[in-house]
């Protein structure tokens, strides 16, 4: 079955270090997001693309960045991680065409720890 | 003020409940929502769909928009003890808009 895949799945990490966490779907989806969650505020977007080379800013993308060089793989990278960027993050995606409806399938996260 | 508000609960019933759970939201362009449920340390995945106004059944589970009140419901018959998740609301305002709205999910637990 196709599916899309988070790794790694928990990290602690230091104050101000570059953190990378991955993102690889097989379904072959041109859309691509990046949420984290948190309590209080439920799913927020970060960063997301709509094919490869191209990416865009979420609601909170500040101190986050993405990259999209194929089709399968939607990196986020925390330039130096801060405790406030503690959370859950979730990668998805979303099938292309008009009658897919608003149907977004999520991976079963990352959990970072910022100390 | 957030654009779309949930309790976040927790909310604890006993098995074979009906169970109400509920958005509001204050964008009147919204058209499309959605309930996702989310299981403990695990990914939401998408449970109903709806257009605009009216009822929408899919076995055990009914989802609800009322436009008019900015109010969406998700209803679930003979809840089971598998029923216990976060369900969290989401919705957009055009078909195959690329940015959800979330509320921030309803914790619920179904007791044997």
């Amino acid at each position: 079955d196709a599916e899309i895949t988070q790794s790694p799945r928990h990290k602690i990490t230091e104050t101000g270090r570059q953190v990378t966490l991955a993102c690889h779907q097989t379904w072959n989806h041109n859309n691509m997001f990046w949420y984290r969650q948190d309590l209080g505020h439920g799913l927020r977007l970060i960063h997301y693309s709509y094919g490869v080379q191209d990416t865009n800013k979420g609601e909170v993308s500040d101190g986050y960045s993405v990259s999209r060089s194929n089709t399968e793989d939607l990196p986020l990278t925390l330039e130096s991680a801060a405790s406030s960027q503690t959370s859950v993050y979730f990668c998805a995606s979303r099938p292309p065409g008009p009658y897919s409806g608003n149907t977004i399938y999520f991976g079963e996260g990352s959990w970072l720890t910022v100390v | 003020q957030k654009e779309v508000e949930q309790d976040p609960g927790p909310l604890s019933v006993p098995e074979g409940a009906i169970v109400s759970l509920n958005c509001t939201y204050s964008n009147s362009a919204f058209q499309y929502f959605m309930w996702y449920r989310q299981y403990s340390r695990k990914g939401p995945e998408l449970l109903m769909y709806t257009y605009s106004s009216g009822n929408k059944e899919d076995g055990r589970f009914t989802a609800q928009v009322d436009k008019s009140s900015k109010y969406i419901s998700l209803f679930i018959r003979d809840s089971q003890p598998s029923d216990s998740a976060t369900y969290l609301c989401a919705m957009t305002s055009r078909e195959g808009a690329q940015k959800l709205v979330f509320g921030q999910g309803t914790r619920l637990t179904i007791n044997p």
